[in-house]
């Protein structure tokens, strides 16, 4: 257990309405990441994070933004849903070296997922 | 860009009997890399990784992948399969060198076990 919680777990929303899922941390990583997946492409990641205020673009970003305002927490929004954007998303934390991991580098924890249907 | 596959997108094979998924990935240098398994509507859990050193690399429940440079291959194997093993195997690759440990995923294969 990495100590990563998503919320909320399962949503059903409509098109055109924002969206926000959250991922909490309890062990100060460093690293945080927002993962989707869908059937057939396996994992995709949309953004994350290096550090408070600290983000980066993924390989599929489009539509999608995120905060991370403290360690502990990494919001990833979808302004306005749409269809396409059905998927399960998955958060990830990083122990990077230097964390306690330093002479087997890193290692990435994933979260239980947070089901998102768009209709 | 880096990329991974996974060749098989479904295996089947029988309790008892011995297994390896395939992983190949596309990238100069050596990669961090990892296989995950997915059980049906749950997370991923982390079986085992490759960072450098020996290329035969041991993970949890029977677990091993070796590591092999000229075929950019990093294989799981399990010499005896387990009902409990049923569920989706992804590989994936980190290439950034340990600077920012973004992932690419393979897009999975499902095993199914039959008894």
């Amino acid at each position: 257990d990495a100590g990563i919680t998503q919320s909320p777990r399962h949503k059903v929303t409509e098109t055109g309405t924002p969206v926000t899922l959250r991922c909490h941390q309890t062990e100060n990583h460093r690293y945080m990441y927002w993962y989707r997946q869908d059937p057939g492409h396996g994992l995709r990641l949309i953004h994350y994070s290096y550090g408070v205020k600290d983000t980066d673009k993924g390989e599929v970003s489009d539509g999608y933004s995120v905060s991370r305002s403290k360690t502990e927490d990494f919001l990833l929004t979808l302004e306005s849903a749409t269809s396409s954007q059905t998927s399960v998303y998955f958060c990830a934390i990083s122990d990077s070296p230097g964390q306690g991991s330093s002479t087997s580098g890193n290692t990435i924890y994933f979260g239980e997922g947070s089901w998102l249907t768009v209709v | 860009a880096q990329s991974v596959t996974q060749p098989d997108i479904h295996i089947t094979v029988s309790e008892g009997a011995s297994l390896e998924l395939r992983c190949n990935y596309s990238y100069g240098a050596t990669p961090y890399l990892f296989w995950y398994v997915q059980s049906p509507g749950q997370g991923l859990q982390l079986l085992l990784k490759y960072f450098s050193g020996d290329t035969l690399v041991q993970g949890i429940k029977g677990f091993e992948a070796e590591f092999k440079r000229s075929q950019s291959s990093f294989n799981l194997r399990k010499p005896s399969v387990h009902w409990s093993d049923a569920a989706e195997y992804f590989c994936a690759v980190d290439d950034s060198g340990g600077s920012n440990y973004k992932l690419t995923f393979g897009k999975g294969t499902l095993l199914t076990v039959n008894p």
